[in-house]
This record gives structure tokens, C-alpha cells and sequence, in this order.
């Protein structure tokens, strides 16, 4: 079955510490996104890209960083840097980056940091 | 600034039929999403309207006014599975999808 997965489901780190967040889509999509969404607030674009080796930061990319080396694969590393990293990530694909084209989600890591 | 409105929670009844808004201002207009969330869960999509009017689905309709900044959510025959919170999001004319806080429905037997 064709899907996007995201690992783990929860994530637990000490303050300071780096951790990355994995996103695998086997969709043969082009374009990827990261989002995180906090309480009572709508989905936030952290990072995008719409093709391999290249991508675009969103309206809170400080503190995050991506890559995108493959077309499956765009994992989002949460550093030390973002003052507030304690929430749910939601990592999504589409087929294309046209308006009409619909964002297919993972099930999302919720990330806590102590 | 870019503003996307629903209200925060509803209630409605099983079997009983439920409008959710959502007003937006956008740099631009490239088409209006419905999505579905789950408590916990990854959002889902359930519409895309693009011009004028109403676009049936099933027992869930979405309605589009342009003009107005408007739009609504049209679910019939409410079932249990039908809590869950229901996100508006807008493409700008950057093609950027820009979200509603989402709109809580929870349905009562």
C-alpha cells in the first residue's frame, strides 16, 4: 500500500539536544512539506520541497533544518536552536505543487522535549 | 496579514445535519481545502473547491463564495465517527496552503 510513514510516533529528548524526525513516502510524489501544529492553532509550514537536492524554507523555519537527498525521503532535524520544539509534526506529500493538488499526511511524531 | 476564521468547537446531534464555516483573507485565491482531522491522527482530506458553488460528496458538501471569502463544510446525517476536527486552508496566489485553527465538531448521541 502506497503511504507516507513517519517514525516514531513520540519522541522524547532532553533540552539541547538535536533529534531528527524521519518521513518516507513511497507515493512517487514530487513535492514534501514538514508542518508542526501547536493547540488551538492551525498548521504551520516549517519546510518544503518540490524536487530532490532542493528545498524552501516555510513561515517558521529557525531552528529546523531538512534535507532531501532522495525523492522518498525528507527528514527534518529539530535543533537546539528552536526555543519551543515541544509539539506534533506532521509531514505530508503531493503529487505536484500546483494549487489543486492535494497533501496526503503521515501520522505524525509528537516530539516532547524535557 | 493572511486570516483564515472557524469557529473553535460545535456540537450537534447524531443523525442531525452540521455547517461549518470558514471566512479567509488571502493574498490571492487559488482554491479552498476541506480536511478532517482525528484526535491525535494525520488530517485527511475531504474537498477542494476552486470556483462558485456547491460540491457534493457523499453525505459531506462544501460550499465556495469568492466574492464573500466564504466557505462551509455541509455534513448530513451525522454519525459518532463524525467527531473530529474539521481544518480549512486556502492556497494563496504563492500556491501556499495557509490553515484555519480547525473547527472541534462533536457529535452527541
Amino acid at each position: 500500500d502506497g503511504g507516507i510513514t513517519q517514525s516514531p510516533k513520540y519522541l522524547f529528548r532532553k533540552e539541547g539536544q538535536n533529534v531528527t524526525l524521519s518521513c518516507e513516502q513511497n507515493l512517487n510524489h514530487d513535492a514534501m512539506y514538514w508542518y508542526r501544529q501547536d493547540p488551538g492553532q492551525g498548521l504551520r509550514l516549517i519546510y518544503y520541497s518540490q524536487i530532490v537536492n532542493d528545498f524552501q524554507k516555510g513561515d517558521i523555519a529557525e531552528g529546523y533544518s531538512v534535507s532531501r537527498e532522495k525523492k522518498e525521503s525528507f527528514p527534518l532535524t529539530v535543533t537546539s536552536a528552536q526555543k519551543n520544539p515541544t509539539a506534533f509534526y506532521l509531514c505530508a506529500s503531493s503529487i505536484g505543487d500546483r494549487a489543486y493538488n492535494e497533501q496526503f499526511f503521515g501520522p505524525g511524531t509528537r516530539l516532547t522535549v524535557l | 496579514g493572511q486570516n483564515i476564521d472557524q469557529p473553535t468547537e460545535m456540537t450537534a446531534t447524531e443523525g442531525a445535519i452540521v455547517q461549518i464555516n470558514c471566512t479567509y483573507q488571502t493574498s490571492g485565491f487559488n482554491g479552498l481545502f476541506w480536511y478532517q482531522q482525528h484526535a491525535g491522527e494525520a488530517p485527511t482530506f475531504l474537498s477542494y473547491n476552486v470556483l462558485d458553488g456547491l460540491e457534493e460528496k457523499g453525505r459531506f458538501s462544501s460550499f465556495l463564495s469568492r466574492s464573500k471569502g466564504y466557505s462551509y463544510l455541509l455534513l448530513k446525517e451525522l454519525q459518532m465517527k463524525d467527531s473530529a476536527s474539521y481544518l480549512c486552508a486556502v492556497t494563496d496566489s504563492n500556491y501556499q496552503l495557509i490553515w484555519g485553527a480547525g473547527t472541534k465538531l462533536i457529535i452527541k448521541p
